[in-house]
């Protein structure tokens, strides 16, 4: 079946630096993901769609600037959270739409800690 | 706009009890509706899905049939285990034709702990 991979599956980062997250379609091609943000026991909130070649789609109120989201391949998708602070440490997911019928997949999730 | 609620967990239940989670949503047009479970620290898995009305998804013995009168598709389990403790979303997938087509929306999950 379908597999996104995500990377890294927890990550501690200090104020004011930028963390790199991957998210890769292992046996298909992903032409769009999903990217989510998930607080503790809560759900998950969608945070911008990815679209391969061109500029991902960010949901109202999620700031483009702090999360830029690169897709440039039709299997890599990656969130990049520049100068990030504590209010940025949560659970981020990545998912992909892998084809007919409204299948997604889902990566494992990063947890992100910023100290 | 698109709206998934979920009843209020958490859930606690003995091994081999029967399991119901309420769902309802909002939507235009003709969703697919989910369910999906998160086991702690991990993403999302699909549990099972329906893509129109009166569909009946399927999986690891839980059920949930899709109530497009009552806009509803509760989750249930005839007996559950202590393996079945995590949490359940309901999620929908809009229609095609509108601005949300494709995304998912998720309801605020419920945990469910299951106990020897």
């Amino acid at each position: 079946g379908a597999v996104v991979s995500q990377h890294p599956s927890w990550v501690i980062c200090k104020s004011g630096t930028s963390v790199k997250i991957e998210c890769r379609s292992l046996d298909f091609q992903a032409t769009t993901m999903f990217w989510y943000r998930q607080f503790p026991k809560q759900s998950l909130m969608l945070m911008a769609t990815s679209n391969e070649g061109s500029k991902a789609t960010y949901e109202q109120g999620v700031e483009k600037d702090k999360f830029l989201i690169n897709h440039a391949s039709l299997t890599l998708s990656t969130l990049t959270v520049t100068s990030a602070h504590p209010e940025d440490s949560s659970f981020y997911i990545c998912s992909a739409r892998t084809g007919a019928h409204y299948g997604y997949t889902f990566g494992s999730g990063t947890r992100l800690t910023v100290v | 706009g698109n709206s998934v609620t979920q009843m209020e967990g958490p859930v606690t239940l003995s091994e081999e009890a029967f399991l119901t989670i309420n769902c309802t949503y909002t939507a235009t047009g003709y969703p697919s509706l989910f369910w999906y479970v998160q086991y702690p620290g991990e993403g999302l898995q699909l549990l099972l899905k329906a893509t129109k009305a009166d569909d009946k998804g399927s999986n690891k013995g839980f059920e949930a049939t899709y109530r497009k009168e009552t806009t509803s598709f509760h989750l249930e389990k005839g007996s559950v285990q202590v393996s079945d403790s995590a949490v359940y979303f309901c999620a929908l997938s809009a229609g095609a034709g509108g601005t949300s087509y494709g995304k998912l929306t998720f309801g605020q999950g419920t945990i469910l702990t299951v106990h020897p």
